[in-house]
């Protein structure tokens, strides 16, 4: 157990939907890191936040937003939502801005 | 820019047999390496990673990887495999200016008894 949790495990919606991921860090941990794993891209790194500010982004699509709150949860949203946005949703967080990373559970969004 | 290159996308082998997972990275700084283990229908775990200091790395489960400068690798080897070592297995970089890891596509180790 990393200590990273997830919500939810699993997610099955539709085209054109939005839906919302939800992350909680370690304790103590300041950053999230949100990572797409798909067979055809691999681990994608999206968007990370550190003490509740965008701190770098990756290949996150403008339809995708995230954010993290005072509590330091993290929240992934996807909107307008396509086939391909099916995947493997992770969060991982860390203690600093960069440095090693405990990841979450995942969450499996199939988009049908 | 950082990236990552494993070399083989899947790695069957016998329990109880050496096996060696080949990552080779690209960059022309300093780096900070990582593997990584997903079991199936689980997140990533790490596994070991280097810093700086001893260019052996010793990790969790048996598992050791070394650093090699000159050849920009960072292969890791487990010297007798156990069926539960099935896993797929990513290598990682952050180098320079970059905070953020670049991941490998993953090899996938698959252990037979």
């Amino acid at each position: 157990d990393s200590g990273v949790t997830q919500t939810p495990k699993h997610l099955i919606t539709a085209t054109g939907q939005r839906v919302t991921l939800r992350c909680s860090p370690r304790s103590g941990d300041l950053s999230v890191y949100w990572y797409q794993q798909s067979l055809d891209q691999g681990l994608q790194f999206l968007i990370q936040y550190y003490n509740g500010e965008e701190r770098a982004k990756g290949n996150i699509l403008e339809r995708f937003s995230a954010q993290q709150f005072p509590d330091l949860h993290s929240e992934l949203n996807l909107s307008s939502l396509e086939l391909g946005d099916s995947a493997l949703y992770f969060c991982a967080s860390s203690e600093g801005t960069s440095g090693w990373q405990f990841f979450g559970p995942g969450t499996r969004l199939t988009v049908l | 820019a950082q990236s990552v290159t494993q070399l083989d996308s899947q790695v069957p082998v016998f329990e109880e047999a050496p096996v060696e997972l080949r990552c080779n990275y690209s960059s022309s700084v300093s780096v900070y390496l990582f593997w990584y283990v997903q079991y199936p229908n689980q997140g990533l775990q790490l596994l070991l990673k280097y810093l700086s200091g001893s260019t052996l790395v010793k990790g969790i489960n048996g598992f050791e990887a070394e650093f090699n400068k000159s050849q920009t690798s960072f292969h890791l080897r487990k010297p007798s495999v156990h069926i539960s070592d099935t896993a797929e297995y990513f290598c990682a970089v952050i180098s320079g200016g970059s905070y953020i890891p670049t991941f490998g596509r993953g090899t996938s180790l698959i252990v037979h008894p």
